[in-house]
């Protein structure tokens, strides 16, 4: 297993436009996560899953951003419409959950997204 | 809600000084505490990590004690050098806070030769 993988590593788009990231975790980790990380800033929690389910949500996160992880394997993570503000590095990371866990997150490379 | 404050940046030090980078935490529970390191060009990853009160994290030179009392977890290193410079978060995670982490605003640190 080589880690967590994420693609695209680079999306630039018009404003307007749709664009989607894709996230492969760990195999054996459960839990999945999204962070959004702008320069100069720590990463901002966006969602989680455990498994397939999405157990939390940022509030600071608009309608136009979705999250999925169908089959508790891989995720994606849709923004619509894009805008300007959204530009941004998108991280995936994930983690192990249960006895013994320590809450240790291993991160992807992220997604680096630049809205024109 | 849990919150990370942590010193500014950028620090810049000659190679071979002590560091220390301070980091305070706020948390409702009984939080784990991480250092991640971002070099440059690469993702984050995990330096060290301290589960709960008093332990110590240690990895490539670098140590963090927690400290309940004081709801600290400094970052230090007797000795940096170049290859030190990074960006350094500081974070939390604990059951109260749904499992998250939740991450300060990181110290860019620079070594000069």
């Amino acid at each position: 297993d080589t880690g967590v993988s994420q693609d695209p590593r680079h999306k630039i788009t018009k404003r307007g436009q749709n664009v989607t990231f894709r996230c492969d975790p760990i195999s054996e980790h459960n839990r999945l996560y999204w962070y959004r990380q702008t320069l100069g800033q720590g990463p901002e929690f966006l969602t989680y899953f455990q498994n397939e389910a999405q157990l939390e949500k940022s509030r600071l996160l608009s309608d136009r951003f979705s999250a999925e992880r169908p089959k508790g394997s891989f995720s994606t993570l849709e923004i619509q419409r894009t805008e300007q503000g959204d530009s941004a590095m998108y991280l995936c990371a994930s983690s192990r959950s249960g006895q013994g866990s320590t809450g240790e997150l291993f991160f992807g490379e992220g997604s680096r997204l630049t809205v024109l | 809600g849990n919150s990370v404050t942590q010193m500014e940046g950028p620090v810049t030090l000659s190679e071979e000084a002590f560091l220390t980078i301070n980091c305070t935490y706020t948390a409702t529970g009984y939080p784990s505490l991480f250092w991640y390191v971002q070099y440059p060009g690469e993702g984050l990853q995990l330096l060290l990590k301290a589960t709960k009160a008093d332990d110590k994290g240690s990895n490539k030179g670098f140590e963090a004690t927690y400290r309940k009392e004081t709801t600290s977890f400094h970052l230090e290193k007797g000795s940096v050098q170049v290859s030190d410079s990074a960006v350094y978060f500081c974070a939390l995670s604990d059951r109260d806070g749904g499992f998250k982490t939740i991450f300060g605003a990181g110290t860019r640190l620079f070594v000069k030769a």
